[in-house]
């Protein structure tokens, strides 16, 4: 399978402890998005990549979260000190922007449950 | 600020209608529009992008359309099957930046 993998796909965590989630993009392309889908709304964007560079960060990624791309392959996505309202399915996408067309593909997601 | 709305947020239909979908945005200065399709659970899947350029696309049973002049897009399906049950959300650049804004989605039934 050559689509996007996200791992783990379920994570259950208390309040207080960090997470971490890793995403693997589909092999050379060179963007890498994180969103933030909650239950009855679309995903809200996060934070992207072209290839190691972080280039925008969403307000909504507070100073508890941080993401990295190392080698410009896979991401990962820390959560710290968990809140209740960290619950949600976080989303990865990957694409490869040609001209003005960036479609994305997104991976199955990881929920997260903070108890 | 890029905004998107998905009217209905709910329908539910018999099997073998037609249907359409709305999709509203207020930035028009857009590169593409994409419609996705998102599972109970699940992650999402592309079903058509459309560029500005264009004013149709088509797969299979689906077309979706463009007005980028009056901020619409609709999604058709025809014949609509059980399988087609599902979430549908229609997503856009925000501000002609890559990161997509969505919409919340209408959530498809298709009752055989």
């Amino acid at each position: 399978d050559t689509g996007v993998s996200q791992d783990p796909r379920h994570k259950i965590t208390k309040r207080g402890q960090n997470v971490t989630f890793r995403c693997d993009p589909i092999s050379e392309h060179n963007r890498l998005y994180w969103y933030r889908q909650t239950l009855g709304q679309g995903p809200e964007f996060l934070t992207y990549f072209q290839n190691e560079a972080q280039l925008e960060k969403s307000r909504l990624l507070s100073d508890r979260f941080s993401a990295e791309r190392p080698k410009g392959s896979f991401s990962t996505l820390e959560i710290q000190r968990t809140e209740q309202g960290d619950s949600a399915m976080y989303l990865c996408a990957s694409s490869m922007r040609t001209g003005f067309t960036d479609t994305q593909y997104f991976g199955p997601g990881t929920r997260l449950t903070v108890l | 600020k890029q905004e998107v709305t998905q009217i209905p947020a709910a329908l539910s239909v018999p099997e073998g209608e037609n249907l359409v979908l709305n999709c509203s945005f207020t930035d028009s200065a857009i590169y593409n529009l994409q419609w996705f399709r998102q599972d109970p659970g699940k992650g999402l899947t592309s079903l058509l992008l459309i560029q500005s350029s264009q004013r149709e696309q088509t797969s299979g049973r689906l077309n979706a359309s463009l007005d980028k002049s009056s901020g619409r897009s609709t999604l058709y399906i025809a014949a609509s099957q059980p399988g087609d049950s599902a979430t549908y959300l229609c997503a856009v650049p925000s501000s002609g930046n890559t990161p997509l804004v969505f919409g919340k989605g209408t959530r498809l039934s298709v009752i055989a």
